[in-house]
């Protein structure tokens, strides 16, 4: 049973760039967050994905967007990218909100973005 | 969103040793989680405290939430290198994301 997976590992862009991450899903589970983690901090909510809507967010600008597609796979995108947003971007999935473990988070090993 | 204060922030101990790494809020958890971040991976779940006055064991792990369900505590006897790593308090978890405290990054020395 694949747990969450994401791509690409590794990226280096420079400042004004763009950047779309993509994260697949635990099988069974609908609801995709995604945080971010700068290094030697903890992991902060960026936002949640369920229905594919936007269904909360965390203190992030709106140059960061995301989506999800029917099969529950999301990507997150950031524009005009600034040296700050260099971190690791970890996806994580669960069961819908109100689902019996709903707040049971499974994480994927993230996406390590590097700013130039 | 729920403040978790997390302590220490660092240690390191040499392997055999015991520890004890808490988490605490001014405000009721309704419920807790702990997490393990190895360096490049993202974190999992260790276990999640619903109510109060809660122990729960894993192995060498024992977690604690206190009756008051305000603080927690994980404790691991006879540490082992395998140990190392960054572990995670976290709350909430529903549609407004999970709130980790700082982590404590521990380092067992062989």
């Amino acid at each position: 049973d694949a747990g969450v997976t994401q791509s690409p590992t590794h990226l280096i862009k420079t400042r004004g760039q763009q950047v779309t991450l993509r994260c697949s899903p635990k099988s069974g589970h609908d609801t995709v967050s995604w945080y971010q983690q700068a290094l030697g901090q903890e992991p902060q909510f960026i936002f949640q994905y369920y229905e594919e809507e936007e269904r909360q967010r965390g203190n992030f600008p709106d140059r960061f967007s995301g989506h999800q597609f029917p099969n529950y796979s999301s990507e997150l995108n950031v524009n005009a990218l600034l040296l700050g947003d260099s971190a690791l971007y970890l996806c994580a999935s669960s069961l819908r909100i109100g689902a019996a473990g709903a707040n049971v988070l499974t994480f994927g090993a993230g996406s390590r973005l590097t700013v130039l | 969103t729920q403040l978790l204060e997390q302590s220490p922030q660092f240690l390191s101990i040499q392997e055999g040793e015991n520890l004890t790494v808490y988490c605490n809020s001014s405000s009721v958890f309704s419920s807790l989680q702990w997490y393990r971040q190895e360096p490049g991976e993202g974190p999992v779940l260790l276990v999640t405290v619903v109510t109060g006055g809660e122990v729960k064991k894993l192995k060498r792990l024992t977690f604690q939430f206190g009756d008051a369900r305000k603080d927690s505590s994980l404790h691991i006897t006879a540490a082992q290198p395998g140990d190392t790593g960054l572990y995670l308090c976290g709350t909430g978890g529903g549609a407004d994301g999970l709130t980790f405290g700082k982590g404590t990054h521990l380092i067992i020395q062989p």
